[in-house]
């Protein structure tokens, strides 16, 4: 599979609490990236990793990326009501000189206020 | 704004019609891309676009034909399509060929077959 599989598929925390959310896959991947979609809408870039990297920060985001164990995580720190929304891992592969992103089904984050 | 745009975000159509999605950018990326959302499944890659050249087909039924007429224009033509064809269609673009950058999403087409 070329998709990446995130875990869990829902959370429900309450705010101020931290949201983890974990993706796994099997294929060989130039980089990975985290998107955030508000329900029934189109999917926004949160933060890339390369294949090089071990961890990113971005504000309130910090990724992680075990290319051993091909997995990488998502922690959302002080989370807010706004947080809520789906959350997916994108695995990014060069195929013949274009880049071919796929996605996973997803985690769907509930921020409790 | 991400900076692509897609039209209509709504389309209502009946199984014998012939319709068309519409996606736009100038954000100066050189690949585009089509994809299917449906309820719980993973975002489909549907068809991908890389100087104005399709380079991947999915294995996607023929009564779905894209067409890209240049680097910031991509359309889905949709004919005699089915009740599962349901779903939110979303097109995206990126600069092609490096890996290192991140894909610009538009809000999406949500269609309904009836």
């Amino acid at each position: 599979s070329q998709q990446g599989e995130e875990d869990p598929q829902a959370l429900s925390i309450q705010e101020g609490e931290n949201a983890t959310m974990n993706c796994s896959y099997k294929t060989s991947i130039n980089n990975l990236q985290w998107y955030r979609q508000n329900s029934g809408r189109g999917l926004v870039h949160l933060i890339l990793i390369r294949s090089n990297e071990r961890e990113k920060h971005s504000g309130r985001l910090r990724v992680t990326l075990d290319t051993s164990k091909k997995s990488s995580s998502l922690l959302i720190t002080a989370s807010r009501a706004a947080d809520t929304a789906s959350y997916f891992c994108a695995l990014i592969m060069n195929s013949g000189g274009y880049q071919k992103v796929t996605f996973g089904i997803g985690t769907k984050l509930q921020v409790i206020p | 704004e991400t900076g692509v745009t897609q039209t209509p975000r709504h389309l209502v159509m009946g199984m014998t019609n012939k319709k068309s999605l519409k996606c736009e950018q100038h954000l100066g990326h050189n690949a585009m891309y089509w994809y299917k959302q449906s309820a719980k499944k993973p975002l489909e890659l549907m068809f991908v676009y890389s100087l104005e050249e399709r380079v991947e087909n999915n294995s996607v039924p023929s009564r779905f034909s894209p067409e890209c007429p240049n680097s910031s224009h991509l359309f889905l033509h949709l004919h005699t399509l089915q009740p599962e064809d349901s779903a939110l269609y979303l097109c995206a673009s990126s600069l092609s060929g490096t890996g290192l950058t991140e894909a610009f999403f538009g809000q999406g087409t949500r269609l309904t077959v009836v």
